[in-house]
């Protein structure tokens, strides 16, 4: 079975200039979770999509982050303008259902973004 | 206070050792929880679930106490392939997750 992908890997950009990230879920998974990684911190919840609605984005920077999931499989996340602290790896994961038996979320490899 | 507390770490321990975790929560409507895996520059995978009745896995040992807010991951025998760190992660019924930030463990020969 196929996992989460994310592209790009990797991205450098300067401060104040745009950057997008995809995210393909696994197959027949409901809920899209964008999570904000920091160096020597766990993941923070950004935005979470239950098919292509939004469940939660109260962790969601909206004056320059957007995200959205068209068709309820795909999703883009979106920055603009960047800024230094935006560094940090991005991660995507996917779980079946957000029941008490089906939360396992998986998690995609992650977009490692650094703003310069 | 953060919503979700893990122990400082890092943890540095001989193979065989044993080692626990501890995790609180502050949100007393949480609902389930998890301990997830983090190799260095990988993604997070899922370790196990934690039960109200505590449940184990091979050497793994999860405990749940509702009244004190607390979770804990015992390790038993470590390996060298045990190092990574661990994320403690609890969820609300309403499926929202919060994520600790991870206590890192090194086991050495």
């Amino acid at each position: 079975e196929a996992g989460v992908a994310q592209s790009p890997r990797y991205k450098i950009i300067e401060k104040r200039q745009s950057v997008a990230f995809w995210c393909n879920p696994i197959s027949g998974h409901a809920t899209l979770y964008w999570y904000q990684q920091i160096l020597g911190q766990g993941p923070k919840l950004l935005i979470q999509f239950q098919n292509n609605g939004v469940v939660d984005d109260s962790q969601l920077p909206k004056d320059r982050f957007s995200a959205e999931r068209l068709k309820g499989v795909d999703s883009t996340l979106k920055i603009q303008p960047a800024k230094l602290e935006d560094s940090a790896v991005y991660l995507c994961a996917s779980s079946l259902n957000p029941g008490l038996d089906a939360e396992t979320q998986y998690f995609g490899p992650g977009t490692r973004l650094l703003v310069l | 206070r953060k919503e979700v507390e893990q122990d400082p770490g890092p943890f540095n321990v001989p193979e065989g050792a044993t080692v626990a975790f501890n995790c609180t929560y502050s949100n007393s409507a949480s609902q389930s929880f998890f301990w997830y895996r983090q190799d260095c520059r990988k993604e997070p995978k899922l370790l196990m679930s934690v039960y109200s009745s505590g449940n184990e896995d091979g050497r793994f040992t999860a405990q749940l106490n509702r009244a004190s807010q607390y979770i804990s991951l015992l390790i038993r025998d470590s390996k060298l392939s045990d190092s990574a760190t661990y994320l403690c992660v609890v969820n609300t019924n309403a499926g929202k997750s919060t994520f600790g930030d991870g206590t890192t463990l090194t086991v050495k020969p």
